[in-house]
């Protein structure tokens, strides 16, 4: 079974600039979930999808974060313009709905160094 | 509003001890709990889980973790400890009802001393 997918791995970008990032999850997850990850702190969930519909993003900065899921399988995550606080982590999780004690499948991540 | 504690930013044990990293949480209504293993660079990894039943959950890589409802506490231990399981771990508590918040703890970082 494929992981969930993330790209890029790595993006470097300066302060005002914005970046975009890619999750593709698990074949058949319905829920999605955006979280940031800032060194040396746990997770903080941005946004949660159910199929293409939001449920959660009481926590993104939505002034200057997007996110979008349009056909309920991949999503992006877009922040324009990005602040030097942005810098981190940004992890894609996805989950098969039915169940509800199932865990979470983490993709790999996208490193942002915001300069 | 359900939180997550892990009161210890670090832990250190020596190879072959036992180890234990503390858990505390906070939810309304039942919680489903869950422990992650980061390793540098990687995204998280399940271990282990309680949604209901026997107290005591077994997961990957000999861990397992006692749900203790009384003291509100999920705490991860391994009888044997290898320098391998040196990482970054992860509580999160999930709401049982309604969209299934999660929260995670800030994290606690496991070195085991050869």
């Amino acid at each position: 079974e494929a992981g969930v997918a993330q790209s890029p791995r790595y993006k470097i970008i300066e302060k005002r600039q914005s970046v975009a990032f890619w999750c593709n999850p698990i074949s058949g997850h319905a829920t999605l979930y955006w979280y940031q990850q800032i060194l040396g702190q746990g997770p903080k969930l941005l946004i949660q999808f159910q199929n293409n519909g939001v449920v959660d993003d009481s926590q993104l900065p939505k002034d200057r974060f997007s996110a979008e899921r349009l056909k309920g399988v991949d999503s992006t995550l877009k922040i324009q313009p990005a602040k030097l606080e942005d810098s981190a982590v940004y992890l894609c999780a996805s989950r098969q709905t039915s169940g509800r004690g199932n865990e979470q499948f983490f993709g790999p991540g996208t490193r942002l160094t915001v300069l | 509003a359900q939180s997550v504690a892990q009161p210890e930013d670090q832990v250190n044990v020596a190879e072959g001890n036992p180890l234990t990293v503390k858990c505390t949480y906070s939810v309304s209504g039942n919680p489903y709990l869950f422990w992650y293993v980061q390793y540098p660079n990687r995204g998280l990894q399940f271990l282990l889980k309680y949604i209901t039943g026997d107290n005591l959950v077994k997961g990957s890589y000999g861990f397992e973790a006692e749900f203790n409802k009384s003291q509100t506490s999920f705490h991860l231990k391994k009888p044997s400890a290898l320098v391998s399981d040196s990482a970054l771990y992860f509580c999160a508590v999930r709401d049982s009802g309604g969209y299934q918040k999660v929260t995670f703890g800030t994290g606690t970082k496991l070195q085991v001393i050869p």
